[in-house]
């Protein structure tokens, strides 16, 4: 069951540029929300979460929105860099559960 | 600092065989979890590991099986191998009653023909 979706496979920004990237969530239980970030060859990195307590967290460049009425959530870069290039993936859970699900993933290109 | 460590980094196996998956969390980590990642898809929880038990399970059948050494390091164990359980495999550590943040290796790539 495709509780989180990530609809768009890839996503192409020029450097300096906003990267924003989306994920919904059929779940209304799920109240707590993560990004991981994936280079080839390497584990998923942990990039930022937001409860559902809140609409907005930021750390630097990045920013995650949730919308919780529409079950949705995305992460903006700003500004892009070339080293933002990765796979991401949007992941929820609830009550804190380990159970994270996790999108399909979204692969990032930023050309220089 | 050395991260999440896994071993082997690719093997391929045959149907119906059984496979044993190894995982050394962070250091500091108390708390290790295993995925599944098939190809074009996100990484699926099979179960979680704390003080040498399994604490949370996924929807995976019991041929997939698990322990946890007094040292915290995991094994993924998979009995009567299916086409259909070849993926990357992904260890990911944790401390337990932090928040997110789950510390990832990058994986054990098992291929079953």
């Amino acid at each position: 069951d495709q509780q989180v979706k990530q609809n768009s496979p890839s996503l192409s920004v020029q450097e300096g540029r906003i990267s924003i990237l989306n994920c919904d969530y059929t779940n209304s239980m799920f109240d707590y929300f993560l990004w991981y970030k994936k280079y080839p060859a390497e584990g998923p990195t942990f990039l930022i979460s937001i409860s559902s307590i809140k609409d907005k967290n930021e750390d630097g460049r990045f920013t995650v929105f949730l919308n919780k009425s529409a079950k949705h959530l995305s992460l903006h870069i700003v500004p892009s860099q070339p080293g933002d290039s990765a796979v991401y993936f949007c992941a929820a859970s609830v009550n804190n559960n380990n159970d994270m699900r996790f999108g399909a993933g979204t692969r990032l290109t930023v050309k220089p | 600092d050395a991260g999440v460590t896994q071993s082997p980094t690719h093997l391929i196996k045959t149907r119906g065989q059984q496979v044993t998956l190894r995982c050394s969390p962070k250091s500091g980590h108390d708390t290790v979890s295993w995925y599944q990642q098939a190809l074009g898809q996100g990484p699926q929880f099979i179960f979680q590991y704390y003080e040498e038990e399994e604490r949370q399970r996924g929807n995976f059948p019991d041929r997939f099986s698990g322990h946890q050494f007094p040292n915290y390091s995991s094994e993924l164990n998979v009995n009567a191998l299916l086409l259909g359980d070849s993926a990357l495999y992904l260890c990911a550590s944790s401390l337990d009653g932090q928040d997110y943040g789950y510390t990832f290796g990058s994986g054990t790539r098992l291929t079953v023909v």
